[in-house]
């Protein structure tokens, strides 16, 4: 058991440009979320998948942003046109269906848009 | 709809002290609650839970009550050490208890000195 993990770590990328970052979750987990958290802030939910199906989404997730999980493994977030204002820790964290709380947060990627 | 709030930081507290961080939730239902910790460059940890009404979680000294009649869930720890010093998040489960769709508070700052 690796953990989660993210990629990349870092992302510095100019306003208007497209980026996309990786969450592998732990093998056996069929629960995949994503949550974004700004500086002084507590995380906040993004929206989260059983296996390959997008569940829940929640209404901080503007049509820019899109998520996939094919094959129920890997997920990937993307951010089209990005704005200063998406400038955060995106944190991505798995679990088994029916479990309270989430034990296994990957490290985040950090976006910077210039 | 639901939410949590957490005493503003940062709190400092001098070695051996007694901790006390205050969290108290408006829900709907019975969700669970949660502690995170945040140290220094690391990524978030669950350090406790509690999934119903006068559930005690404890982890590494640290202990919260799940209060249903005062909706609180205060972290408390006897004597904190310098390696405690972190950022500590109060978290409910939004809607069903057993799910990772998470609702955090705003985060509290502890500074233990020597």
């Amino acid at each position: 058991d690796t953990g989660v993990s993210q990629d990349p770590r870092h992302k510095i990328t100019k306003r208007g440009q497209n980026v996309t970052f990786r969450c592998d979750p732990i093998s056996e987990h069929n629960r995949l979320y994503w949550y974004r958290q700004t500086l002084g802030q507590g995380p906040e939910f993004l929206t989260y998948f059983q296996n390959e199906a997008q569940l829940e989404k929640s209404r901080l997730l503007s049509d820019r942003f899109s998520a996939e999980r094919p094959k129920g493994s890997f997920s990937t977030l993307e951010i089209q046109r990005t704005e200063q204002g998406d400038s955060a820790m995106y944190l991505c964290a798995s679990s088994l269906e029916g479990v309270a709380g989430l034990k296994f947060f990957g490290p985040g990627t950090r976006l910077t848009v210039l | 709809g639901n939410s949590v709030t957490q005493m503003e930081g940062p709190v400092t507290l001098s070695e051996e002290a007694f901790l006390t961080i205050n969290c108290t939730y408006t829900a709907t239902g019975y969700p669970s609650l949660f502690w995170y910790v945040q140290y220094p460059g690391e990524g978030l940890q669950l350090l406790l839970k509690a999934t119903k009404a006068d559930d005690k979680g404890s982890n590494k000294g640290f202990e919260a009550t799940y209060r249903k009649e005062t909706t609180s869930f205060h972290l408390e720890k006897g004597s904190v050490q310098v390696s405690d010093s972190a950022v500590y998040f109060c978290a409910l489960s939004d809607g069903s208890s057993n799910t990772g769709k998470l609702i955090f508070g705003q985060g509290t700052t502890l500074q233990v000195k020597p």
